[in-house]
């Protein structure tokens, strides 16, 4: 079946602008990870959704990012008042349950000017 | 605390040769995933393979195998007979079973392939 799909490929946007980034999971997966992947950071995990439960945001860098998932499907991250910090390649995952393997999306690239 | 270590930033083989790619991991749990991904320029993040911790087999996937050494926490990639397409950079990554599930990784070994 399809794989991970994520929206857009690619944004640009100025300092200050809030941005959105979709990703939708492969059917039936109820797990769904974003991580962040930037040049100095490596890959960093952002957030975590099991199910319908409530997302684990330990991993967010700060309370500009939040993400929500609607109807235990697709996932959209949000990141208010963009900073060029926030530049980077933004992957989704998803996997059939918990601890399971990770599939992940082509991500997003996001550039803040 | 939990880490993934690649040591290589960069290497190199000539087609249809041999390369050997290392990873270092620390944990304190018994059971644990560990993974290979590949990411080409097109950014997708591809699993190469995958091997569970209590098993004592190495996994292979074709041309692609490991040497798992538990006890010295190593996890080495090796491709064999190197194509093109095996350019790319490649991530070492553990599944800890933390309450997160998240995957921890390596810096990653940027692979070259010479015709």
């Amino acid at each position: 079946g399809a794989g991970v799909s994520q929206s857009p490929s690619n944004k640009v946007t100025e300092k200050g602008k809030d941005v959105e980034l979709r990703c939708d999971p492969i059917s039936g997966h109820t797990a769904l990870y974003w991580y962040r992947q930037s040049l100095g950071q490596g890959l960093e995990f952002l957030i975590y959704f099991q199910g319908n439960s409530a997302p684990d945001k330990s991993g967010l860098p700060s309370d500009r990012f939040s993400a929500e998932r609607t109807g235990g499907s697709v996932s959209t991250l949000t990141i208010q008042r963009t900073q060029q910090e926030d530049s980077a390649v933004y992957l989704c995952a998803s996997s059939l349950r918990w601890a399971d393997t990770q599939y992940f999306g082509p991500g997003t690239r996001l550039t803040v000017l | 605390a939990q880490t993934v270590t690649q040591s290589q930033p960069e290497m190199s083989v000539q087609e249809a040769e041999t390369v050997t790619l290392s990873c270092t991991y620390d944990t304190s749990e018994s059971d644990y995933y560990l993974f290979w991904y590949k990411q080409p320029p097109s950014r997708q993040m591809i699993l190469v393979i995958r091997q569970e911790a209590y098993k004592q087999q190495n996994a292979t996937e074709n041309r692609f195998s490991v040497n798992f050494q538990k006890a010295a926490k190593s996890f080495s990639l090796k491709i064999s007979d190197s194509q093109l397409g095996d350019a790319a950079m490649y991530f070492c990554a553990g599944d800890y079973g933390g309450s997160q599930g998240n995957l921890i990784f390596g810096k990653g070994t940027k692979l070259s392939v010479k015709p």
